[in-house]
C-alpha cells in the first residue's frame, strides 16, 4: 500500500479562495518533504523543500507568500495555495525521505483547478 | 546548477522487444545517485531503477537495467520484452552527494508507447 499519502487527489475552486493540499508518511517519520508541481505534459518542477520544524526553502521564482508550507509534525507536511488563481492550475505531487530505509517516496498528487 | 537531459520526447516499442531511453546530465560532482522514473496515466511516480556513481557495475531490476557511463555523463534505461504495461512517462532524475541536497532534479521525460 501506499507509504504517502496525498490529500485531495482532486480540488476545484473559485479565483481568489485558498486550497490545502496534505501530504502525510503513512509508516515512517519525514524531516524532509518536497513538494514539485507539474504542467501537462512536462516535467516534475521542485518547488521547496519542507523541513520539520522550520521553515521550508523555497526553489529560485516560488513565491513563498503563494505557496505556504507548514511541515509541522514528522509525519505531515501541508501546501497551501493562497489566493488560487487559474495559472495555479497544476498537478502538485509531494514526496517524504524515509531515511532509515534511504528511499523516497511519491505521494499520488492533487489536480489543482481554479476557476 | 545540476541539469537532466532527455533527447527523446517519444519512443515506441513493439511488444517483446527492446528499448533504450537515453539521459545525460552535468555534474561537478564526483558522488550522486541517478534514477529512472516511471509516471503511468495514473500520475503515480514509480520508481523504476536507481545507480550510485560509486558503483561501476551497472543496476538491474529484472527487465530493467541501466547503462551507466560515469565519464560521458550518460545514464540509459534498457526495457527489455517490453510489455504493454510499460508504457509510460519515463523520467530521469540526478540526486547529489550523501549529507548535500535531498531533491531531485528530473528530465524532461520520455512518452514510452508499446504497440501490441
Amino acid at each position: 500500500g501506499a507509504v504517502v499519502s496525498q490529500h485531495p487527489s482532486r480540488v476545484i475552486c473559485k479565483s481568489g479562495t485558498s486550497v490545502k493540499i496534505e501530504c502525510r508518511s503513512l509508516d515512517f517519520q519525514a524531516t524532509t518533504m518536497f513538494w514539485y508541481r507539474q504542467f501537462p505534459k512536462q516535467s516534475l518542477m521542485l518547488m521547496a523543500t519542507s523541513n520539520e520544524g522550520s521553515k521550508a526553502t523555497y526553489e529560485q521564482g516560488v513565491e513563498k507568500d503563494k505557496f505556504l508550507i507548514n511541515h509541522a509534525s514528522l509525519t505531515l507536511s501541508t501546501l497551501t495555495v493562497t489566493s488560487a488563481h487559474p495559472e495555479d492550475s497544476s498537478f502538485y505531487i509531494c514526496s517524504a525521505r524515509d531515511y532509515l530505509a534511504e528511499k523516497l517516496f511519491f505521494g499520488s498528487g492533487t489536480q489543482l483547478s481554479v476557476l | 546548477a545540476q541539469t537532466v537531459t532527455q533527447s527523446q520526447p517519444e519512443m515506441s516499442v513493439q511488444e517483446a522487444e527492446t528499448v533504450t531511453l537515453s539521459c545525460t546530465y552535468d555534474t561537478s560532482e564526483s558522488d550522486y545517485y541517478l534514477f529512472w522514473y516511471k509516471q503511468p496515466p495514473s500520475r503515480q511516480m514509480i520508481l523504476v531503477i536507481r545507480q550510485e556513481a560509486y558503483k561501476q557495475q551497472n543496476a538491474t531490476e529484472n527487465r530493467f537495467s541501466v547503462n551507466f557511463q560515469k565519464a560521458a555523463k550518460s545514464f540509459s534505461l534498457k526495457i527489455s520484452d517490453s510489455q504493454l504495461g510499460d508504457a509510460a512517462m519515463y523520467f530521469c532524475a540526478y540526486k547529489g552527494p550523501q549529507g548535500g541536497s535531498e531533491k531531485l532534479v528530473f528530465g524532461k521525460g520520455t512518452k514510452l508507447t508499446v504497440n501490441p
